[in-house]
């Protein structure tokens, strides 16, 4: 079983819709991190939280430390937003990201 | 500013060769951390360089070495090339103190044949 499990792996969405992705883990952890990855590879951090929640535009993104849990949540759900939202996980003097597979989302017009 | 920069871009290969990939880190960080993403999976955890030393470690074995220097920049050395070495090589950069987020390059692509 791997340390981080996000779903769902794959996702389509019409414009506007709200979307919601998962994500687990099975670790002690400091931080949660959200990252978003565009075809061609760069990935960009969008949230790094411990606890509670944080908003970034149409982004939220939640943890409950107590269930080992986070979800991303996009609002207003966009074309642009189409990529793949990766969730990783660091933990104590462990710096090293533990990262999940990726949930790839399609955002249709 | 400066983000991340990685270089090259692209590189093909032959197994048995050697490889030497290059990271620049942002500006005012001095940790840089070396991923491997095979097609399809989420990156894997090589090693992170901080001052200079590589200071922790994946389960990647001992053809995969690196170097950092005085100015933060790093390297990441592949000996002896295998078919299942052919993956995008991330490098990400941060800021030592405590728990910071980290940077992205673009990455390398190897391919390997």
């Amino acid at each position: 079983k791997n340390e981080v499990e996000q779903s769902p792996q794959n996702l389509t969405a019409q414009e506007g819709e709200f979307i919601t992705i998962n994500c687990s883990y099975s670790v002690g952890i400091s931080a949660l991190h959200w990252l978003q990855q565009h075809p061609g590879g760069g990935i960009v951090s969008l949230f790094m939280l411990s606890s509670g929640k944080k908003k970034h535009g149409r982004l939220i993104a939640t943890i409950n430390i107590q269930e080992k849990h986070s979800s991303l949540h996009i609002t207003a759900s966009h074309p642009r937003d189409s990529a793949v939202y990766i969730c990783a996980v660091s933990g104590g003097s462990n710096y090293k990201l533990t990262f999940g597979k990726g949930t790839l989302l399609t955002v249709n017009p | 500013d400066a983000g991340v920069t990685q270089s090259p871009t692209h590189l093909i290969k032959t197994r048995g060769q050697q490889v030497t990939l290059r990271c620049s880190p942002k500006s005012g960080h001095d940790t840089v951390s070396w991923y491997q993403q095979a097609l399809g999976q989420g990156p894997q955890f090589i090693f992170q360089y901080y001052e200079e030393e590589e200071r922790q470690r994946g389960n990647f074995p001992d053809r995969f070495s690196g170097h950092q220097f005085p100015n933060y920049s790093s390297e990441l050395n592949v000996n002896a090339l295998l078919l299942g070495d052919s993956a995008l090589y991330l490098c990400a950069s941060s800021r030592t103190m405590g728990h910071q987020p980290q940077h992205f390059g673009d990455g390398t692509r190897l391919s390997i044949l």
